[in-house]
């Protein structure tokens, strides 16, 4: 139980088009999914918080036009990295949970990377 | 401080060595503590999760918590190759989350 899908696992993209990134909970209903950023051989970095019908609290120095969220049911949220440059190439990471006191479940992941 | 510390490693160790894992805390408050494991270019995986003081066992997996010295451990026994991969601690403090920096280990055949 408790499995979120996240797709693409891998995308590439010329710089300045935007890409939208899908995370969804299988069999579970999320009130509450995360949006991570990781580089490489580093932890965790939070960008983002979203609750089902609500908008996105983001981190300080997270660009919310940048890295729009949207989480219109209780089991997808997306993430749109918007106008992206080789800077925002990276591994994001989403992650859901079913309500406060129970644990985040992750996706698999997905490399962004910008030529 | 940090609200969670963790030694970064990298832990080498031969197969079938017991592994210790651990991770230090600031708040005497925080009552959830998990455990991940994350392999290369992958999410990671809840291994473990517990509440508040005490011992939990999964199969080759126990983890503890010392609510008393802030201190919370993830034993591997009979460690395998396949448990080869980072290992992340985290607290969940309601709606706050803090993971430790992750512990690379290699369990070498």
């Amino acid at each position: 139980g408790a499995v979120v899908s996240q797709h693409p696992s891998w995308v590439i993209c010329k710089s300045g088009t935007s890409v939208k990134i899908e995370c969804r909970s299988l069999d579970f209903q999320a009130t509450t999914m995360f949006w991570y950023r990781q580089f490489p051989k580093q932890s965790l970095m939070l960008m983002a918080t979203s609750n089902e019908g609500s908008k996105a609290t983001y981190e300080q120095g997270v660009e919310k036009d940048k890295f729009l969220i949207n989480h219109a049911s209780l089991t997808l949220s997306t993430l749109t990295v918007t106008s992206a440059h080789p800077e925002d190439s990276s591994f994001y990471i989403c992650s859901a949970r079913l309500q406060g006191g129970q644990p985040q479940h992750f996706g698999d992941g997905t490399r962004l990377s910008i030529l | 401080q940090k609200e969670v510390e963790q030694d970064p490693g990298p832990l080498s160790v031969p197969e079938g060595a017991i592994v210790s894992l651990n991770c230090t805390y600031s708040n005497s408050a925080f009552q959830y503590f998990m455990w991940y494991r994350q392999y290369s270019r992958k999410g990671p995986e809840l291994l473990m999760y517990t509440y508040s003081s005490g011992n939990k066992e999964d199969g080759r997996f126990t983890a503890q918590v010392d609510k008393s010295s802030k201190y919370i451990s993830l034993f591997i026994r009979d460690s395998q190759p396949s448990d080869s991969a980072t290992y992340l601690c985290a607290i969940d403090n309601f709606n706050k989350f803090y993971f430790g920096s992750g512990t690379k280990l290699n369990v070498k055949p």
